[in-house]
């Protein structure tokens, strides 16, 4: 099984700041990642496939870099409705990482 | 648009049975893998089971191999999961999930997921 590493497990962010965070493969799954956003109460939402690819509505202030086993998830300037928790998957066999909340500093 | 309705959850003793299902809509059923996720409380995502457009391919987690089967009927537009000697460690919020036409890709459309308690 390939074990998805995310860090940190909080990010303390101020409101216009930049985010940065970051997912770790056991080993390579090339571009084949992914990452969602998920709010208190909902299902989680997909932001980026492919890597770097943002999905159908996403703005772009979300990118996603990275390949093989190391990979970052960069906000660039954080708006209210960003404070959310991060989940990156891999989709060789669909395991996700442990998740990176990111909160209001 | 894409709508993914799950039903079936409840409360169930350790050991018992619950067949949960997910009725899709919005979008060619037959043309996309499908998955099931669960989150338990408070807890991170974990990846149940998926299972390829035609059934031709199906993935279990090990935490569920042996006790959970997943299938689908196409003509309708429905997705299932058999959970069979219920764990009170299976206790989570359990989501449908939208695949890619390949049996190999991310979940674009999720569903508002439905509560599975195991307890006695």
């Amino acid at each position: 099984e390939i074990v998805m590493t995310q860090s940190p497990a909080t990010l303390s962010v101020s409101p216009g700041e930049r985010a940065t965070l970051s997912c770790r493969a056991s080993q390579s799954v090339s571009s084949n990642l992914a990452w969602y956003q998920q709010k208190p109460g909902q299902a989680p939402r997909l932001l980026i496939y492919g890597a770097s690819t943002r999905a159908t509505g996403i703005p772009a202030r979300f990118s996603g870099s990275g390949s093989g086993t190391e990979f970052t998830l960069t906000i660039s300037s954080l708006q209210s409705e960003d404070f959310a928790v991060y989940y990156c998957q891999q989709y060789n066999n669909w395991t996700f990482g442990q998740g990176t909340k990111v909160e209001i500093k | 648009e894409v709508q993914l309705v799950e039903s079936g959850g409840g409360l169930v003793q350790p050991g018992r049975s619950l067949r949960l299902s997910c009725a899709a809509s919005g979008f060619t059923f037959d043309d996309y893998a499908m998955h099931w996720v669960r989150q338990a409380p408070g807890k991170g995502l974990e990846w149940v089971s998926g299972i390829s457009w035609n059934s031709g391919s199906i993935g279990y987690a090990d935490s569920v191999k042996g006790r959970f089967t997943i299938s689908r009927d196409n003509a309708k537009n429905s997705l299932y999961l058999q959970m069979n000697s219920l764990r009170a460690e299976d206790t989570a919020l359990y989501y449908c999930a939208k695949g890619d036409q390949d049996s190999s890709g991310p979940f674009d459309y999720w569903g508002q997921g439905t509560l599975v308690t195991v307890s006695s």
